[in-house]
């Protein structure tokens, strides 16, 4: 069955970084994009953005523009998600899902189990 | 940046009631809007995409309309399992923004 394990919780000191994997299984990983979705503590869900596993083309949310690095390891069908100068609103649930299409219709399915990342000194 | 309004932020019905949410969006999005469920603790889980099309394995109890700027989700029937959080997302233009939840509690 399509399937996305991410890696555990981390926590993490303000201003360090951290890298989040998500490995799928199950499918064609070249077939599909990955999105990453966060969700603070009590909150809502975010988009962060998008990679192509075919070529590695990315579209990141404007907020996270240059803190943000999504990429992907085809031969280990890996997709990873690092941000970086953490700061205690980063403190959330970092979901990954599978960006399926049909035309211009897109969708998020299935999604990780997520991955808590806590900033905190 | 298209922003997506659910209505209402949190409700309270029974097993057995029929509930409908309501999601806008600030411009028109055709039919590019997808629902989730999210149950606490757990990854969110997509029940209709397209606005209208169900998602294999999700219950017929679920359906989706609208298009535009204007959507629902309607539960025909609630179910115990069915008290979650619910999410509208639409998917014509990045950021792909969600809405900001539906509640569904137990009355």
């Amino acid at each position: 069955q399509v399937q996305l394990v991410q890696s555990g919780a981390e926590v993490k000191k303000p201003g360090a970084s951290v890298k989040v994997s998500c490995k799928a299984s199950g499918y064609t990983f070249t077939s599909y994009g990955i999105s990453w979705v966060r969700q603070a503590p009590g909150q809502g869900l975010e988009w962060m953005g998008w990679i192509s596993a075919y070529n590695g083309n990315t579209n990141y949310a404007q907020k996270l523009q240059g803190r943000v690095t999504m990429t992907t390891d085809t031969s280990t069908s890996t997709a990873y998600m690092e941000l970086r100068s953490l700061r205690s609103d980063d403190t959330a649930v970092y979901y990954c899902a599978r960006d399926n299409s049909l035309l211009d219709l897109r969708w998020f399915d299935p999604w990780g189990q997520g991955t808590l990342v806590t900033v905190s000194s | 940046d298209i922003q997506m309004t659910q209505s209402p932020s949190s409700l309270s019905a029974s097993v057995g009631d029929r509930v409908t949410i309501t999601c806008r969006a600030s411009q028109s999005i055709s039919s590019y809007l997808n629902w989730y469920q999210q149950k606490p603790g757990k990854a969110p889980k997509l029940l209709i995409y397209a606005a209208s099309s169900l998602q294999s394995g999700v219950p017929s109890r679920f359906s989706g309309s609208g298009s535009g700027t204007d959507f629902t989700l309607t539960i025909s029937s609630l179910q115990p399992e069915d008290f979650a959080t619910y999410y509208c997302q639409q998917s014509y233009s990045t950021p792909r923004s969600f809405g900001q939840g539906t509640k569904l509690e137990i009355k």
